[in-house]
């Protein structure tokens, strides 16, 4: 079975600065991974995957995230932040043989002006 | 992506009601939908797999006779909450699976609140 650890509850930034938001996972098998964003509200919205290839995906709103299978991690960044930004983030990972998604407790990102 | 919308929105019923929220997959045909529960400021708690044409799958600890789902065909699943309580009161939300990559697509979500 898969599990998800978002390393961090609440993210306060302000405006134009960098911002990362931690993920890690554990699972026996190769998986899928994923970057979900959440707006008050709101169902969630795809903000982008890791599948295979590359390790440095880049997404939606200047987003990237890095897979980095040593460390068992998927940590999500943005060079220059905006207040938009402000929302709920959840990390989540499915297994390569088609198994449920499992979703992190989330991060709230804060951005201040 | 697939488009997935909810209805309705929000809701507000009287404890002991029943209250049905639609999901329907818009320009998909969706074999699996997936009903997730969030609480305030918590994560996404899988309630049940709707399987169209079958009955759904629920996770441990869900109330099968609480949380009724109907997946009568490729594009619509339903949630029924009977005998509604003030603990029901949460945010429902619906998902399509679009790929075997166990990627998601998520509806807008419903608010119930129980009075």
């Amino acid at each position: 079975a898969q599990s998800v650890t978002q390393l961090d509850s609440q993210v306060p930034v302000f405006e134009e600065a960098p911002v990362e938001l931690r993920c890690n996972y554990s699972s026996s098998v190769s998986v899928y991974l994923f970057w979900y964003v959440q707006y008050p509200n709101q169902g969630l919205q795809l903000l982008l995957k890791y599948l295979s290839g590359s390790t440095l995906v880049k997404g939606i709103n200047g987003f990237e995230a890095e897979f980095n299978k040593s460390q068992t991690s998927f940590h999500l960044r943005k060079p220059s932040v905006h207040i938009s930004d402000t929302a709920e983030y959840f990390c989540a990972v499915s297994d390569v043989q088609g198994g449920k998604l499992i979703f992190g407790q989330g991060t709230e990102l804060s951005v201040k002006p | 992506g697939a488009v997935v919308s909810q209805h309705p929105s929000r809701v507000i019923c009287k404890s002991g009601t029943s209250v049905k929220i639609e999901c329907r997959s818009l320009d998909f045909q969706a074999t699996t939908m997936f009903w997730y529960r969030q609480f305030p400021k918590k994560s996404l708690m899988l309630m049940a797999t709707s399987n169209e044409g079958s009955k759904a799958t629920y996770e441990q600890g869900v109330e099968k006779d609480k949380f009724l789902i109907n997946h009568a065909s490729l594009t619509l699943s339903t949630l029924t909450v009977t005998s509604a309580h003030p603990e029901d009161s949460s945010f429902y939300i619906c998902s399509v699976q679009g790929d075997l990559t166990g990627e998601l697509f998520f509806g807008e979500g419903s608010r119930l609140t129980v009075l």
